[in-house]
């Protein structure tokens, strides 16, 4: 079974802190991402990394940076937390590029409370 | 890019009828159309998915319909049970890239 591990499930910050948010996965695949989760908006991607050292911008990655050292682990980080980075976290990963990507596995997410 | 519409955002069925969610999606080049739920507390995870070669796709209880033409998919779950009362999301991933666009979810409560 494919296991994506966050290292958190809850997280309480204060503003202007820098957050950092770790996923780790163990089926050795290429490709891994980063989505934030609000109500209503479902799932939205703010990075993705299709090989160690490799990052690519989703669709909101302002505020957000992403670092990938090895291929087993993806870090998240807020360079300095606001109020408005209060969300749950979702890290997923997946094998193969392009239309050979297979689908997506997810962790179990990080609530993370930014005061 | 893509653009993924679905709906209802809530659905509330009697157990044993049936549950119907639908998502339609913006560019033709979609060609991978997962379907995840989500349980209270956890991550997604894939429960059908369907590629643009095929019309349907069933699997137990649930089935998968794609539609190229009117460019909409859509999950059925027949028989409901209380367990299966979670958050549905669709997605679509465009031909060649790796990005998954997702729907903004169904919340279906079976009631018992």
């Amino acid at each position: 079974d494919v296991k994506v591990t966050q290292s958190s499930r809850y997280l309480v910050k204060r503003t202007g802190e820098k957050v950092f948010l770790e996923c780790v996965q163990d089926m050795d695949h290429e490709n891994m991402f980063w989505y934030r989760q609000d109500p209503g908006l479902g799932l939205r991607l703010i990075y993705f990394s299709y090989d160690v050292k490799m990052k690519e911008k989703g669709d909101i990655p302002e505020g957000y940076s992403v670092s990938r050292e090895k291929k087993e682990r993806f870090s998240l980080i807020l360079e300095s937390a606001s109020t408005n980075q209060t969300s749950m976290y979702l890290c997923a990963s997946s094998r193969g590029r392009g239309f050979r990507q297979e689908t997506q596995y997810f962790g179990p997410g990080t609530r993370l409370l930014v005061l | 890019g893509e653009n993924v519409e679905q709906h209802p955002s809530t659905l509330s069925v009697q157990e044993g009828d049936s549950a119907v969610i639908k998502c339609t999606y913006s560019d033709s080049a979609s060609n991978y159309f997962p379907w995840y739920k989500q349980e209270l507390g956890k991550g997604p995870q894939l429960i059908i998915d369907i590629r643009s070669n095929v019309g349907e796709k069933k699997d137990q209880r649930i089935a998968v319909t794609l539609n190229k033409t009117a460019k909409h998919f859509s999950l059925h779950i027949t028989e409901t049970q209380p367990e299966d009362s979670a958050v549905y999301f669709c997605a679509a991933r465009l031909y060649n890239f790796n990005k998954f666009y997702f729907g903004s979810g169904t919340k279906l409560n079976v009631k018992p």
